[in-house]
């Protein structure tokens, strides 16, 4: 059974555009969680999608910005990227929250 | 803020040692988890434990909790080189719905 797929694994994109990371949640998993990584820190929360409906939102900008589709995958998508856009990104699926969160592998992003 | 600190920062042990690294955290909670990072990958849910449990273990790992104190402890017995890792906790805040990591423990296991 396939784990948590985040793509793409890698990406270079210049100050000012705009991107878009997609995850796809484990078979059944209806929750999907999006975390930023910034180099020697901790995840830091970004959003959590449930049933297609945001149900929590950390402090990040309204430049980030997500959704969760039928099929319950999801994208993030961040606008008028920065330096410090810079991170790994990582996406989380769950049954139910309370059980724990399955991690992708995440998204490299650098901004330049 | 809510989230949970790591202490040590950084623990380097000889294979067969034991590890023990520990969170302390500042709002109640649902439950409380520990993940582990090889080399800025994705995380590894290692263990969950509830409010209301104290102790849990799962193979070579033990992890406590003291509510009272808001903290836990994570201890990893016969370490091997294999567990050199970031180990991170992970608190809920009682939303259920997010959880808040702190900056995490390095150890380095020295074959």
């Amino acid at each position: 059974d396939a784990g948590v797929t985040q793509s793409p694994t890698h990406l270079i994109k210049t100050r000012g555009q705009h991107v878009t990371l997609r995850c796809s949640p484990i078979s059944g998993h209806k929750s999907v969680s999006w975390y930023q990584q910034v180099l020697g820190q901790g995840p830091q929360f970004i959003f959590q999608y449930y049933e297609k409906e945001e149900r929590g939102r950390g402090n990040f900008p309204d430049r980030f910005s997500a959704r969760q589709f039928p099929n319950y995958s999801s994208e993030l998508n961040v606008n008028a990227l920065l330096l410090g856009d810079s991170a790994l990104y990582l996406c989380a699926s769950s049954f139910l929250a309370a059980y724990g969160y399955t991690f992708g592998s995440g998204t490299r992003l650098t901004v330049v | 803020s809510q989230q949970g600190e790591e202490d040590p920062q950084a623990l380097s042990i000889q294979e067969g040692e034991n590890a023990t690294m520990n969170c302390s955290y500042k709002t109640s909670i649902n439950n409380l988890q520990w993940y582990r990072q090889n080399s800025g990958r994705g995380l590894v849910h290692l263990i969950l434990i509830r409010s209301n449990e104290r102790e849990k273990h799962s193979g070579r790992l033990r992890v406590t909790l003291d509510t009272s104190k808001k903290s836990s402890s994570l201890l990893i017995t016969a370490s091997r080189a294999a567990d050199t890792a970031s180990y991170f906790c992970a608190t809920d805040g009682n939303t259920g719905n997010q959880f808040y990591f702190g900056t995490g423990t390095s150890l380095t296991v020295i074959p």
